[in-house]
């Protein structure tokens, strides 16, 4: 069983739908909890990052954490025809980055 | 906009031949690393560096070998290219401090095509 489970989609929607983009996991022990956007023929940026269970809102997006479901979600209100890009979750268990674990990535279409 | 280089962007380069991806950062990050992604796959981590004259091997075995002389430069190289290592190659760096507000920076990838 991988560490880290993403749909890759691909996922399309219209403009201005609510999009929530899951990763499930299966390592307990996972503390950071990020979210990075890749645009086509780009290198990931992040986006999110979070700690722990609970929400964090920043403009459109929001980033869940369930711990004791082990799931994670990223949110996008009022979606744009800019927000058409690969989504990436990735984890660790500290701080520290050599670590981190990445989902596949879930392919997102938004169409004008 | 990250300041993180790699250079070339695209390599189509025939069996046997040595080639080295260039990496360059200008935000004085101590911790560099590279990481490999094919289509619908995940991110490997191939190598990473904390400082100069430091270097690990990531979680995915790779033929490729890196250096750190300065710190702004991570070059990745592989002695005698081969059809399995066609991927894109990403090169990316952190602050030295390990707390969550130090992100991944990541350049725009090489895109490796071995004939």
């Amino acid at each position: 069983q991988k560490e880290v489970e993403q749909d890759p989609g691909p996922l399309s929607v219209p403009e201005g739908a609510i999009v929530s983009l899951n990763c499930t996991y299966s390592n307990s022990a996972f503390q950071y909890f990020m979210w990075y956007r890749q645009y086509s023929r780009k290198g990931p940026e992040l986006l999110m990052y979070t700690y722990s269970s609970g929400n964090k809102e920043d403009g459109r997006f929001t980033a869940q954490v369930d711990k004791s479901s082990k799931y994670i979600s990223l949110f996008i209100r009022d979606s744009q025809p800019s927000d058409s890009a690969t989504y990436l979750c990735a984890m660790e268990v500290r701080g520290g980055s050599e670590k981190l674990v990445f989902g596949k990535g879930t392919k997102l279409t938004v169409n004008p | 906009e990250a300041d993180i280089y790699q250079t070339p962007r695209y390599l189509v380069i025939g069996t046997g031949k040595k080639i080295t991806l260039e990496c360059s950062q200008t935000m004085g990050h101590d911790k560099m690393y590279w990481y490999q992604q094919d289509p619908g796959m995940e991110l490997h981590l191939i190598h990473y560096s904390y400082g100069v004259n430091s270097t690990e091997k990531g979680d995915l075995s790779s033929e490729s070998t890196v250096s750190r002389i300065r710190t702004e430069h991570f070059p990745l190289t592989l002695e005698s290219a081969r059809p399995s290592h066609t991927s894109q190659y990403l090169c990316a760096s952190s602050d030295r401090d390990s707390s969550y507000n130090s992100p991944l920076h990541f350049g725009n990838g090489t895109r490796l095509t071995v004939t």
